[in-house]
C-alpha cells in the first residue's frame, strides 16, 4: 500500500457530463500529482500542486481543472467529458516539491469510462 | 521539451533469462531516470532509479545503465522470475523540475514458464 488514496475506484458517465477525482497523498508529502494513462498511451503529466499551490501544468485540457485543499487531499474536475477523456486517471505524490529527490509514490487509479 | 522513446513495446523471455529494456531521452539537461513496475490493473511501483553522476546501478536482480553522451538508459532484468510480468515504464527529468517527469510508452515484460 502506497499511503495514497484514490476514490472513487471506477467511474462510469455520459458525455458532456462533469466528475470529481478524489485524492489523500501520503502522510507528510505536500505534492501532489496527477497523471492520465490511456490504453495506447504512457503516464501523461496534467498538473502538479505543491503544499495549496499549483506549480506546473502539463497537458491538461482546459475542461480540466484541480485544487489542492488546506488538508493537502486534492480534487481533479473534469468537465464536458468526451469519449476520449476515457482513462486511468493517477494521483501520485512525494515528499518535496522535487520528486527527483523524493520519489512519486502512486495511488491505485480511477477508471473513468465516457459512454 | 522532453521526449523519452522506449523500446521494445513488448517482450516475452524464458523464466531464468535476462531481459533488457532500452530508453533514449532528447533533453541533455536530464539528469534524473527512474523506472517504474506496473502489474496488471495496479499503480506504478518505483523500483531503481539513476542519477546522471552514476553510469550503473544495481538491486540484486535489478540494473540500470546510463550512457549521457548517446542520451539513453537502460533497464537490466536478470534470472527473471514470473512475477517480473508487468509493463516497465522508464522516464526522464532535469533535476529540481520534477514537474517535467517525462515517461516512456511501457514495455510489456512476459517471462514465461
Amino acid at each position: 500500500d502506497s499511503g495514497v488514496t484514490q476514490t472513487p475506484k471506477h467511474l462510469i458517465t455520459a458525455t458532456g457530463q462533469r466528475v470529481t477525482l478524489r485524492c489523500s497523498p501520503r502522510s507528510g508529502d505536500l505534492s501532489v500529482y496527477w497523471y492520465q494513462q490511456s490504453l495506447d498511451q504512457g503516464l501523461q503529466f496534467l498538473i502538479q500542486y505543491y503544499n495549496g499551490e499549483e506549480r506546473a501544468k502539463g497537458n491538461i485540457l482546459e475542461r480540466f481543472s484541480a485544487q489542492q485543499f488546506p488538508d493537502l487531499h486534492s480534487e481533479l474536475n473534469l468537465s464536458s467529458l468526451e469519449l476520449g477523456d476515457s482513462a486511468l486517471y493517477f494521483c501520485a505524490s512525494s515528499v518535496s516539491v522535487d520528486s527527483t529527490y523524493s520519489p512519486l509514490h502512486f495511488g491505485n487509479g480511477t477508471r473513468l469510462t465516457v459512454t | 521539451g522532453e521526449n523519452v522513446e522506449q523500446h521494445p513495446s513488448t517482450l516475452s523471455v524464458q523464466e531464468g533469462d535476462s531481459a533488457v529494456i532500452k530508453c533514449t531521452y532528447s533533453d541533455s539537461a536530464s539528469n534524473y531516470f527512474p523506472w517504474y513496475k506496473q502489474e496488471l490493473g495496479k499503480r506504478p511501483q518505483l523500483i531503481i532509479d539513476i542519477r546522471s553522476n552514476v553510469g550503473e546501478k544495481k538491486d540484486q536482480r535489478i540494473a540500470v545503465t546510463l550512457n549521457k553522451t548517446a542520451k539513453h538508459f537502460s533497464l537490466h532484468i536478470t534470472e527473471t522470475q514470473p512475477e517480473d510480468s508487468a509493463v516497465y515504464f522508464c522516464a526522464a527529468t532535469p533535476t529540481g523540475t520534477a514537474s517535467k517527469l517525462t515517461f516512456g510508452t511501457g514495455t510489456r515484460l512476459q517471462v514465461t514458464l
